[in-house]
């Protein structure tokens, strides 16, 4: 079974300073590890990646985001925030050893950046 | 030109009715699928199709059906409407190797 956790539903932060949104995820292979943004009333956009490879995965509007394996985690950050970051990000998990291709997602973090 | 495109974009409908959520892509994916997101923004997967499997959450209503008329095109009917249907349905799609998803706009629904 898969399963991912977002232990905050809401992070705050100043607009400049560096921003984390915490994931922690559980499979029984190997991760496919996934960021997505949603903006209110708009679909979720798909921001980053972790397959395989280098642990520190840059994705889209200077996001980034590092796979930890022995701490299970996939947490997104970004150096400096942006008030126009402020949003709903879902972190996502696929098991790739056997069961489905779905992707389970988190019950999502809301960022908001105070000017 | 919209990747993943979904209409309506809102319906409103009484309890009772039968209604239907349209979805298209033209990313030439192989697989796509339909999320429900309720009023807390939690995502419940209720379909996958990818052309030879359709996969239905156990826990989605038989009211709720996907019809697939072709591998771009991957619809959801609702029957006998209630008033916990209401929510945000998203169609999303990708390719199963790849694994990221791309997502329609959602189709709001409320039914009355």
């Amino acid at each position: 079974a898969q399963s991912v956790a977002q232990p905050e539903d809401q992070v705050n932060v100043a607009e400049g300073n560096p921003l984390t949104v915490k994931c922690t995820y559980s499979v029984s292979g190997n991760p496919y590890l996934f960021w997505y943004v949603q903006y209110p009333n708009r679909g979720l956009q798909f921001l980053l990646k972790y397959i395989t490879g280098d642990n520190l995965v840059k994705g889209s509007y200077g996001f980034e985001a590092e796979f930890n394996k022995s701490q299970t985690s996939f947490h997104l950050k970004k150096p400096s925030a942006l008030v126009s970051d402020s949003a709903l990000y879902f972190c996502a998990v696929r098991d790739t050893t056997g069961g489905s291709y779905i992707p389970t997602f988190g019950r999502g973090t809301s960022l908001i950046v105070h000017p | 030109d919209t990747a993943v495109s979904q209409t309506p974009k809102y319906l409103v409908t009484q309890m009772g009715n039968d209604k239907s959520i349209k979805c298209e892509q033209n990313l030439g994916h192989d697989t796509m699928y339909w999320y429900k997101q309720d009023s807390k923004k939690f995502l419940k997967i209720m379909f996958s199709y990818n052309n030879k499997e359709l996969i239905i959450n156990e826990t989605v209503p038989n009211r709720f059906s996907p019809k697939s008329p072709d591998k771009a095109h991957l619809n959801l009917h609702i029957n006998s409407l209630e008033l916990g249907d209401s929510a945000v349905y998203f169609c999303a799609s990708s390719q199963v190797n790849t694994g990221e998803l791309f997502f329609g706009e959602g189709s709001r629904l409320t039914v009355l």
